[in-house]
């Protein structure tokens, strides 16, 4: 039972233009997501979060949006650059699984210059 | 930022060895480590919670027994793989709560490859 997907296993974008990863999540308990980037043979890097009291966080020239009605949130990254080159996992905890983090499959998001 | 290293970085032994992946915060205390496997291509799989001090907390289908947990210390935690075979070849990763809240973020080691010959 894939709690959190992320249906995109791969995205490629131009260096420059806006980079969008999706995620999908279906348990309703859910109330605190995160996004990791991840280098092959490398630990996932925390990039940013957002609770479930908002619906949009950003840092710098990422942004996290989360629509909770769609249990639906998003990572936006602008202006992407060839070093955002990575898979990019969504994670989400809450409910029976408090504290622990639920990752989805990854997206490899390739920017090209 | 909260930095948390493993050690090794990778590991090859035979079948039938037991092998022991340490996972330490350097720079911050965790009072709560978590353990992951990674499969080519695929997800990390949450395997255990250890807190310091307590026994480790296993996720459905993680045999106890087989991957040893220890949190002796605020700053370090260790898996060891037991009688390790060609099956429990993974990329296995620690990451670090730096403080009790349960919102805190989890920083992740490096991983460790482990392939069993």
């Amino acid at each position: 039972d894939q709690q959190v997907k992320q249906n995109s296993p791969s995205l490629s974008v131009q260096e420059g233009r806006i980079s969008i990863l999706n995620c999908d999540y279906t348990n309703s308990m859910f109330d605190y997501f995160l996004w990791y980037k991840k280098y092959p043979a490398e630990g996932p890097t925390f990039l940013i979060s957002i609770s479930s009291i908002k619906d949009k966080n950003e840092d710098g020239r990422f942004t996290v949006f989360l629509n909770k009605s769609a249990k639906h949130l998003s990572l936006h990254i602008v202006p992407s650059q060839p070093g955002d080159s990575a898979v990019y996992f969504c994670a989400a905890s809450g409910g029976t699984s408090y504290g622990k983090l639920t990752f989805g499959q990854g997206t490899i998001l390739t920017v090209h210059p | 930022g909260a930095v948390v290293s493993q050690h090794p970085s990778w590991v090859i032994c035979k079948s039938g060895t037991s092998v022991k992946i340490e996972c330490r915060s350097l720079d911050f205390q965790a009072t709560t480590m978590f353990w992951y496997r990674q499969f080519p291509k695929q997800s990390l799989m949450l395997m255990a919670t250890s807190n310091e001090g307590s026994k480790a907390t296993y996720e459905q289908g993680v045999e106890k027994d087989k991957f040893l947990i220890n949190h002796a210390s605020l700053t370090l935690s260790t898996l060891t793989v037991t009688s390790a075979h060609p099956e429990d070849s993974s990329f296995y990763i620690c990451s670090a709560r730096t403080s009790g809240s349960v919102l805190d973020t989890q920083y992740f080691g490096p991983g460790t490859r482990l392939t069993v010959l």
